[in-house]
C-alpha cells in the first residue's frame, strides 16, 4: 500500500514552454503533498507543501509564479514549470502524506526528469 | 539535515564489510528520523526511521543510531552487498511539516 506515482516520468521541452507534472495517490488520500527538486549530485531540496483545496505555501527562493502548483483533490497535486528554461532542468520527486495517521511518514513517488533545450 | 551542498562524500566499502553512514542535523526540535535510499533515476526508497525518544533501532542487516546531544544520526548496514550501492540520505522533521534532506552520502561496494 501508500503508493505514489509521478506522470511523466521523464519529459524534454523547449526553453519558454511550460511544463505539467502529475502526483498522484494512488491507494490513499494525501492530506497534504510535498513537492522536492533534485540537481546532479546534490540532495533533495523542499520546494513547496501543498494542501488539498489550499494554496501551496513555498520555500524560500522558490518563485510561486513560476512553480505553480495545484492540489485540487486528495489524490493528484500538480506541478506546472512555466516558461521553463534550461537552469529549470532537473528531477522533480514528490511526496506525500495521509496514508497511516502519522503525519510524519511520507510516502515518495518514483521522480520526473526533466530537460529543458 | 545539513543544507545542501554541491559535492557527495562518498564510503567505498568490499562487500561482506560493514558500512556506517554518518549524518549531523540542525534542528535540535525535529522528533523524527528516516534514512532513505537513493538508486539513480529514482525516487527515495524508505530504509528504517526512529524517533526522538528513541536512541537505537534495528529493521533487517540495518541499524539506525541517534544522539541527540550532538545531533547526530548514523546508518549501520550490516554484511554489506552490492545491491546496496546507493546514494543515503538522512532527513528529518517534525510532526505537520515537511521532510528535510541531509547531504547524502554515496556508498559504492565493491565485490
Amino acid at each position: 500500500g501508500a503508493v505514489v506515482s509521478q506522470h511523466p516520468s521523464w519529459v524534454i521541452c523547449k526553453s519558454g514552454t511550460s511544463v505539467k507534472i502529475e502526483c498522484r495517490s494512488l491507494d490513499f488520500q494525501a492530506t497534504t503533498m510535498f513537492w522536492y527538486r533534485q540537481f546532479p549530485k546534490q540532495s533533495l531540496m523542499l520546494m513547496a507543501t501543498s494542501n488539498e483545496g489550499s494554496k501551496a505555501t513555498y520555500e524560500q527562493g522558490v518563485e510561486k509564479d513560476k512553480f505553480l502548483i495545484n492540489h485540487a483533490s486528495l489524490t493528484l497535486s500538480t506541478l506546472t514549470v512555466t516558461s521553463a528554461h534550461p537552469e529549470d532542468s532537473s528531477f522533480y520527486i514528490c511526496s506525500a502524506s495521509g496514508a497511516t495517521g502519522d503525519f510524519n511518514e511520507q510516502f515518495f513517488g518514483p521522480g520526473t526528469r526533466l530537460t529543458v533545450l | 539535515g545539513e543544507s545542501v551542498g554541491l559535492h557527495l562524500p562518498t564510503l567505498s566499502v568490499q562487500e561482506g564489510d560493514n558500512s556506517i553512514i554518518n549524518c549531523a542535523y540542525s534542528n535540535s526540535a525535529s522528533d523524527y528520523f528516516i534514512w532513505y535510499k537513493q538508486e539513480s533515476g529514482k525516487g527515495p526508497q524508505f530504509i528504517i526511521d526512529i524517533r526522538s525518544n528513541m536512541d537505537k533501532r534495528q529493521g533487517q542487516r540495518v541499524t539506525v543510531l541517534l544522539n541527540k546531544t550532538v545531533k547526530h544520526l548514523s546508518l549501520q548496514i550490516a554484511a554489506t552487498q552490492p545491491g546496496d550501492s546507493a546514494v543515503y540520505f538522512c532527513a528529518e522533521n517534525q510532526a505537520g511539516t515537511a521532510l528535510i534532506f541531509g547531504k547524502g552520502t554515496t556508498l559504492s561496494v565493491s565485490s
